[in-house]
């Protein structure tokens, strides 16, 4: 099984930060890879796949990169809109989500 | 408009039963892959179970393989997941996905259904 990990678990920023989000494989998974975004109460948004693609609709602030095994989800200017807990999630070989980042006020 | 919507969630002692099932709209269904994710509260997202379009191909996570049956009815526009022999562990938040044709990542959700388990 292809385990998924995330760092950090969490994040504490400002609005206006540059903030990155790093996910890690435990085995490549060459670019099958996609990040959510997840609010209290909500389902998951999907916000990039094939580890770099934008979804439409999705602010262009919001940035993937990566292959093989290391990935980095990145918000250039973070949002009020942006506190949320972001999830990595490979899809190479089954299913499997990284444990979540919470991004919070600092 | 893309809509899934799920049902069929509720209370069930450890050991019962329970089907989920989640009504599509806004999209060819009968074209598109299926999934089961859950999510236990204050706890991440687990992959539970994926159906092809065709329901020709069938997986199951290690944790519900031999108790959790998916199935689709694409007349119906409707997803099924069948839960028996229900553990404390299974109580969780169950959203259905559809997975991206041509990929495998899951472009749309339903705002999900509670199970809990619990005597």
């Amino acid at each position: 099984d292809i385990q998924m990990t995330q760092s950090p678990s969490t994040l504490s920023a400002s609005v206006g930060d540059r903030v990155t989000i790093t996910c890690r494989a435990s085995q490549s998974i060459s670019s099958w890879l996609a990040w959510y975004q997840q609010k209290p109460g909500k389902a998951p948004k999907l916000l990039i796949y094939k580890a770099s693609s934008l979804e439409s609709g999705v602010p262009s602030r919001f940035s993937g990169s990566g292959s093989g095994t290391e990935f980095t989800l990145t918000i250039s200017s973070l949002q009020p809109d942006d506190f949320a807990t972001y999830y990595c999630q490979q899809y190479n070989d089954y299913w499997t989500f990284g444990q979540g980042t919470k991004v919070e006020i600092k | 408009e893309v809509q899934l919507v799920e049902s069929g969630g509720g209370l069930v002692q450890p050991g019962g039963s329970l089907r989920l099932s989640c009504a599509a709209s806004g999209f060819t269904f009968s074209t598109d892959r299926m999934n089961w994710v859950r999510q236990a509260p204050g706890k991440g997202l687990e992959w539970v179970s994926y159906i092809s379009s065709s329901s020709t191909t069938i997986y199951y996570a290690d944790s519900v393989k031999g108790r959790f049956t998916i199935s689709r009815d694409n007349a119906k526009n409707s997803l099924y997941l069948q839960m028996n022999r229900l553990r404390d562990e299974d109580t969780a938040v169950y959203y259905c996905a559809r997975g991206m044709t041509g990929m495998n990542y899951f472009d749309y959700w339903g705002q999900g259904t509670l199970v809990t388990v619990s005597s």
